[in-house]
């Protein structure tokens, strides 16, 4: 089984600060993660990935992600924040399906994490 | 590059009328393709995936059901719907990779 928690379900920066959302994993062997972003009534964005290459992954955007085995962390960062980032951010872990011909992936999301950046 | 369609954007319907949202996927082939729901504060809930053609897969017994009737178009439907079907509800396609693509989303409504 395989589960995402998110630390933080609001967060508040001020513009020009830094960012940090915090996400922990649990899964049974080596997962991929991602963080998705949602602006209001829209579908969700991938931001970045993670498959098992550099423990530190760049996305879109400035925000970066740094896979941590030993903590099994992946927090999501942001040297420095801005309006249009206010969103909320998924952290997420995939797995495999079984039993359907060609496979498919399960995306098991966390509970979001709602940031607002203020002037 | 691969594009995907949500339709209609928004709906407003009444309880016990039928439901139909369509999905399509243009610039690939074969997609894995997905129904979301995303209820408000309950985050994003898997109702069905499809790998091919007439293959659905079934997540939450619930009174929705979906189709797959070509190869990128992905369709969820109820004949009956409830109070408790209104939420977001989100169409996601994935190729070679583990990430899932998303389109824009379906504000259902349901009075």
């Amino acid at each position: 089984a395989q589960s995402v928690t998110q630390l933080d379900s609001h967060v508040s920066v001020s513009e020009g600060t830094p960012v940090l959302l915090r996400c922990n994993y649990s899964s049974s062997y080596s997962p991929s993660l991602f963080w998705y972003v949602q602006h209001p009534n829209k579908g969700l964005q991938l931001l970045l990935k993670y498959t098992s290459a550099a423990t530190l992954v760049k996305g879109i955007n400035g925000f970066e992600a740094e896979f941590k085995k030993s903590e099994t962390s992946f927090h999501l960062t942001k040297p420095s924040a801005h309006m249009s980032d206010a969103a909320e951010y998924f952290c997420v872990v995939s797995g495999s399906y079984k039993g359907l011909t060609g496979g498919g992936n399960k995306l098991t999301f966390g509970t979001g994490t709602q940031l607002k950046v203020e002037l | 590059s691969q594009t995907i369609h949500q339709w209609p954007a928004t709906l407003v319907q009444p309880v016990g009328s039928p439901l139909s949202l369509e999905c399509t996927v243009e610039g690939t082939s074969n997609p894995n393709l997905y129904w979301y729901r995303q209820a408000a504060g309950r985050g994003l809930q898997l109702l069905f995936y499809s790998v091919g053609i007439g293959q659905i897969s079934s997540e939450v017994p619930q009174n929705l059901s979906a189709s797959r009737p070509q190869d990128r178009q992905f369709i969820l439907s109820s004949k009956k719907l409830l109070l408790s079907d209104s939420g977001f509800y989100l169409c996601a396609w994935s190729g070679g990779g583990n990430e899932q693509f998303f389109g824009p989303g379906t504000r259902l409504t349901v009075l």
